[in-house]
């Protein structure tokens, strides 16, 4: 397609639920990032992948948070047992390289907006 | 760690006024900066860059950013701002060969008519 798209758009949970955000790239992005934006803060991040290698997990702020790319194109961010701080935005974003050169750039999805209840 | 604070969070202007958004970033190495847009209801949208050579960089709409190594910091400007810039700027700052964004707390600007 032509931007990086996410699904669903709005997901409310109850609290202990498990969810799960996918986000379809851009066909072609070797990389893929997540982000979380909470309310009133700028975007933090989460996970990176470069095709199917999850290579940087560093920003995931729980073992419940869990993310996965198995065929190098669309990824699922996965959150287990919800918790009412996981409410926030979750932006994906594709790369076409390894490393935004400058030529090229991130390209940014339109986010889910979790709400845990 | 690295981090990005942008100075003020809500900016009110009226058309024409000019616009400046402070951006300061700590990390002592090479970095690669970022302006980021989103309008009401979109994406984010990437407004300008810089990854070396000359400091001030231009970008769409008339955006510049002006990068200042000693001061660590890369402010956004805009000569004369429209109703239609209203939307939340962020600055992002990424080491050198990393793959990571770091994001500011973003700054809302509102252009009245």
């Amino acid at each position: 397609g032509a931007g990086v798209s996410q699904s669903p758009r709005y997901k409310v949970a109850k609290r202990g639920q498990d969810v799960a955000l996918r986000c379809d790239p851009i066909s072609g992005h070797v990389s893929l990032f997540w982000y979380q934006q909470a309310l009133g803060q700028g975007p933090e991040f989460l996970t990176y992948f470069q095709n199917e290698a999850q290579l940087d997990k560093s920003g995931l702020p729980s073992d419940r948070f869990f993310a996965e790319r198995p065929e190098g194109s669309v990824s699922t961010l996965k959150i287990q047992r919800t918790q009412q701080e996981d409410s926030a935005v979750y932006l994906c974003a594709s790369s076409l390289v390894y490393q935004e050169t400058v030529n090229y750039g991130y390209t940014f999805g339109s986010g889910t907006r979790l709400t845990v209840v | 760690a690295q981090s990005v604070s942008q100075h003020n969070h809500h900016v009110i202007l009226s058309e024409a006024a000019s616009l400046e958004l402070g951006c300061n970033y700590s990390y002592g190495g090479t970095v690669n900066l970022f302006w980021y847009v989103q309008y009401p209801g979109q994406h984010l949208q990437l407004l300008l860059k810089y990854f070396s050579g000359d400091p001030l960089v231009k970008g769409i709409k008339g955006f510049e950013a002006e990068f200042i190594k000693s001061k660590f910091s890369f402010n956004l400007r805009k000569p004369s701002v429209q109703w239609s810039d209203t939307a939340e700027y962020f600055c992002a700052v990424r080491r050198e060969y990393g793959n990571k964004l770091v994001f500011g707390a973003g700054t809302i600007l509102r252009v009245k008519s």
